[in-house]
C-alpha cells in the first residue's frame, strides 16, 4: 500500500532554531501533502496544504512565515520550524492524499522538542 | 464548513466485551467519512471508511461502522475487543469533490481503554 516515510520522528533543538521535518511518499507520488499539529492528548488541527509546485494554502491563525512549506517534488514535502520557541514543541504529522481511491496516508509523525 | 463531533472522550471496556465509539457529523454537503486509530507518538492508521454505497463497513481489526445519514451518525463498533486495541480513535470527514484532494476535518478523538 502506500507510504509515507516522515523524518525525524523525534527531535529536540534549542530555542531560536529551525528544524526542518521531510515527508517523502514512497511508491506514490504525492500531489497534495496536508501538515496537521497535535497537542497532547488532543485532536489533529490542520496547519496548511501544499500542492506540488505551488505555494502552501495556510490556515487562519497558522503564521506562514514561521512555519515554511516546500513541495518542490511529487514525492517530497518538508516543514519547517523557523526560530522555534517552546510554545512550537508538539506532534507534528504529514498525510498525502491519494485521489485515486479517495483516500488519505499518514506520516508515522515528528515530536518537536524545543527547549 | 464541516464538523464533528465525538461525544466521548474516553470508555472503558473490558477485554472481550463489545464496545461502540460514537461520532456524529455536520455538513452542508456530502462527505466522505473515515475513522482512524492512533498507537501512542505514531501517525494514524486507517481503520475503515465510507464512501457510497453499503451503509454497513467492514474495516481491518474486526472493525465495523455503520452510516447514517438520516441521524447523520457513523460510530464504530467492534463485537469483542482486545488488550491491543487500546488506543486514540479518531473520526473524519472530508467534502465530497471529485478528483481533487480535499481536507479531513477531524473529531476530538476517544480513548479507548481495554482492561482485563
Amino acid at each position: 500500500g502506500a507510504v509515507v516515510s516522515q523524518h525525524p520522528s523525534r527531535v529536540i533543538c534549542k530555542s531560536g532554531t529551525s528544524v526542518k521535518i521531510e515527508c517523502r511518499s514512497l511508491d506514490f507520488q504525492a500531489t497534495t501533502m496536508f501538515w496537521y499539529r497535535q497537542f497532547p492528548k488532543q485532536s489533529l488541527m490542520l496547519m496548511a496544504t501544499s500542492n506540488e509546485g505551488s505555494k502552501a494554502t495556510y490556515e487562519q491563525g497558522v503564521e506562514k512565515d514561521k512555519f515554511l512549506i516546500n513541495h518542490a517534488s511529487l514525492t517530497l514535502s518538508t516543514l519547517t520550524v523557523t526560530s522555534a520557541h517552546p510554545e512550537d514543541s508538539s506532534f507534528y504529522i504529514c498525510s498525502a492524499s491519494l485521489v485515486q481511491d479517495y483516500g488519505y496516508t499518514f506520516g508515522s509523525g515528528t515530536r518537536l522538542t524545543v527547549v | 464548513a464541516q464538523s464533528v463531533t465525538q461525544l466521548d472522550s474516553q470508555v472503558p471496556v473490558f477485554e472481550e466485551a463489545p464496545v461502540e465509539l460514537r461520532c456524529n457529523y455536520s455538513s452542508s454537503v456530502s462527505v466522505y467519512l473515515f475513522w482512524y486509530v492512533q498507537y501512542p507518538n505514531q501517525g494514524l492508521q486507517l481503520l475503515l471508511k465510507y464512501l457510497s454505497g453499503s451503509t454497513l463497513v467492514k474495516g481491518i481489526n474486526g472493525f465495523e461502522a455503520e452510516f447514517n445519514k438520516s441521524q447523520t451518525s457513523f460510530h464504530l463498533r467492534k463485537p469483542s475487543v482486545h488488550i491491543s486495541d487500546t488506543a486514540e480513535y479518531f473520526c473524519a470527514v472530508s467534502d465530497l469533490l471529485a478528483g481533487t484532494a480535499s481536507k479531513l476535518t477531524f473529531g476530538t478523538g476517544t480513548r479507548l481503554q481495554v482492561t482485563l
